[in-house]
């Protein structure tokens, strides 16, 4: 099965800065990946996905992604944060199977 | 077209009470997830159902959990009897059929144990 794992569980950054949130990937078999974003107190949203074509992949808020097929990572940037994107932020992994999710990165933007 | 919606949001259960969780998928989906957040952790998956079957279930505990996506109806997480180790968010995703394909989430039920 398929599986992810996000290297960093917090990553506390000041505004404006650029930011990137690492996911790693392991699948014997391809894969579409996702990153979504969680706000506290609710549910998941998806900031952006990879299915296939470019590897440069663009979502909303300003957040892309890059998808590494031979380092076999998906990390997601942000050139400039704001107050607004301190979240939890989940890397996901599926092969049309079952989708399965990193632990987590807490991102924390500070003045 | 309404999302995942889950209920309840949250759910106070005394320790050896059941516990019943519902998700009823967006119009269409017939793929659903069940997810498990505790405090301060990241996702962990549960359970993976279509329509009638479990598919997954590799994520569930070996007792007093389980999960049902019948016919007719929304999909069921069921705890018996219940520890304060159970207490979490349960969210719950689903997604249409066929492939290239996101999961789109509930709001969560919170479940805390007294």
């Amino acid at each position: 099965a398929q599986s992810v794992t996000q290297l960093d569980s917090q990553v506390p950054v000041f505004e404006e800065a650029p930011v990137e949130l690492r996911c790693n990937y392991s699948s014997s078999v391809s894969v579409y990946l996702f990153w979504y974003v969680q706000y506290p107190n609710q549910g998941l949203q998806l900031l952006l996905k990879y299915l296939s074509g470019s590897t440069l992949v663009k979502g909303i808020n300003g957040f892309e992604a890059e998808f590494n097929k031979s380092q076999t990572s998906f990390h997601l940037r942000k050139p400039s944060v704001h107050i607004s994107d301190t979240a939890e932020y989940f890397c996901a992994v599926t092969n049309n199977n079952d989708m399965r999710f990193g632990a987590g990165t807490r991102l924390t933007v500070k003045p | 077209n309404a999302g995942v919606m889950q209920n309840p949001r949250h759910l106070v259960r005394r320790r050896g009470q059941e516990a019943r969780l519902r998700c009823s998928p967006m119009k269409g989906h017939s793929h659903v997830y069940w997810y498990r957040q505790l405090p301060e952790e990241g996702l962990k998956f549960m359970v993976y159902l279509q329509k009638e079957n479990i598919i997954d279930e590799s994520g569930m505990p070996k007792e007093r959990f389980s999960a049902e996506f019948p016919k007719e109806g929304p999909s069921i997480l069921r705890i018996q009897q219940v520890v304060r180790g159970d207490s979490a968010a349960y969210f719950c995703a689903s997604s249409p059929p066929g492939p290239n394909t996101e999961a789109f989430f509930g709001q969560g039920t919170r479940l805390t144990v007294v």
